[in-house]
This record gives structure tokens, C-alpha cells and sequence, in this order.
């Protein structure tokens, strides 16, 4: 079955980076998009964008330019969500979410929470 | 960017009742060239990701149980759980996927009476 997990809890100071990744099994991991999903506490989800696993190529939404940036390890079947310079305003919740049709997320990592606090 | 604008942002049922949640787009998430709506519902209960529930506005995801319902079109969307049991209490959302950015409602917290 597919999965996806994803690293553990992080607490960082204001100004470090952060590395969170999402390993995919139970699927070729070239087939589906990856997409990345912040959920702010006690607030909706928000779609960050996503990365075309077979070429790599990075979208983002607006608000996720700059700081943030999408990688893969296809030999690893692992998608990375990197945040430079953070903030505190980046504590949250972040999934990997991907499906087999655009944009359906059938499948979801079990979050990641950033925590950025001095 | 579509805003998807949910309504009630809580609602309580009891036991057994029907719940309606609805959704509205700002603008159409209807494709014209499939005549399919860009619309689905999430499930999500704390600790938890969200979980899929229903897709092109109607079709309900793997394993999703047949009294949960979507409904309408456009912009103006229902989700319907027919017979309210213990474990629907969540948070559910809708999303559009016609355009992006990719937009969710603000979700609506539901909990039994």
C-alpha cells in the first residue's frame, strides 16, 4: 500500500534552516507529483506547492517563494522540504500529500511540526 | 486566488442525524471541456493528517462509507453525512483543485449534540 513518512518533530531557533523529508513506498516514485501542505496551529491547511518527481522542477505558491525550497532523491524515493532564515511565523505542521490525479491528495505524510522558537 | 468560503464553521448533531456542511467557491470550479467540478472534501481528526473523502465533488474516496455524500456544482457545494456516527467528529474542509493556487475552505468543526 502507499505510504508516505516523513521525518520527526524539529525545534529550531529564529535565522537556522530545516530539512524535512517524505519517503515514499508502495508506488513508482516518479508516477505521482509531490506537493507540500503547512498547517499553521489551529488553522486550515495550505497548499505550499509541489515538484514534478520525474524532473524535479519546483513550483510554489505565493508566501513560499525564497526561503523554501523542494528537492527529490529519486534513488531514495524521498522528497525534501527545506526553510532557510526561519521564522516563528513558520511553526507548523507540514505534509508531503500526493495522488494519483493532480491535486487529489489520496495520500498524506503524518506531518512534520517545525517548531521556531528562541 | 478561488476562496473557498465553508459554512456553518461549527455545527452539532446528534446521534444518528443527518449533517450538512456546505461550501462556496469565489468562482467557478467547474471545467467546461470534462464538466467536471474541482472539488473535494477532507476528514481530519486531531493528531492526524486529512483524509480524502470525496473528489470531483461526488465520488466518494477508497474506503469512505457510502453515508457520506457531496453534492452541487459551480460554486455552491454540500457535504452530507446521512446518519451521524461517533467517529465523523473532525474537522472537514473543502478544497478546489481547478486552478492554482490550490485553496481550502477554513474548515468546519463538527461535534455531536
Amino acid at each position: 500500500q502507499v505510504q508516505l513518512v516523513q521525518s520527526g518533530s524539529e525545534l529550531k531557533k529564529p535565522g537556522a534552516s530545516v530539512k524535512v523529508s517524505c519517503k515514499a513506498s508502495g508506488y513508482t516514485f516518479t508516477t505521482y507529483a509531490m506537493n507540500w501542505v503547512r498547517q499553521a496551529p489551529g488553522q486550515g491547511p495550505e497548499w505550499m506547492g509541489w515538484i514534478n518527481t520525474n524532473t524535479g522542477n519546483p513550483t510554489y505558491a505565493q508566501g513560499f517563494t525564497g526561503r523554501f525550497v523542494f528537492s527529490l532523491d529519486t534513488s531514495v524515493s524521498t522528497a525534501y522540504l527545506q526553510i532557510n532564515n526561519l521564522k516563528a511565523e513558520d511553526t507548523a505542521v507540514y505534509y508531503c500529500a500526493s495522488g494519483s490525479t493532480w491535486s487529489i491528495f489520496d495520500y498524506w505524510g503524518q506531518g512534520t511540526l517545525v517548531t521556531v522558537s528562541s | 486566488d478561488i476562496v473557498m468560503t465553508q459554512s456553518p464553521d461549527s455545527l452539532a448533531v446528534s446521534l444518528g442525524e443527518r449533517a450538512t456542511i456546505n461550501c462556496k467557491s469565489s468562482q467557478s470550479v467547474l471545467y467546461s471541456s470534462t464538466n467536471k467540478n474541482y472539488l473535494a472534501w477532507y476528514q481530519q481528526k486531531p493528531g492526524q493528517p486529512p483524509r480524502l473523502l470525496i473528489y470531483w465533488a461526488s465520488t466518494r474516496g477508497s474506503g469512505v462509507p457510502d453515508r457520506f455524500s457531496g453534492g452541487g456544482s459551480g460554486t455552491d457545494f454540500t457535504l452530507t453525512i446521512s446518519s451521524l456516527q461517533a467517529e465523523d467528529v473532525a474537522v472537514y474542509y473543502c478544497q478546489q483543485y481547478d486552478t492554482t493556487p490550490i485553496t481550502f475552505g477554513q474548515g468546519t468543526r463538527l461535534e455531536i449534540k
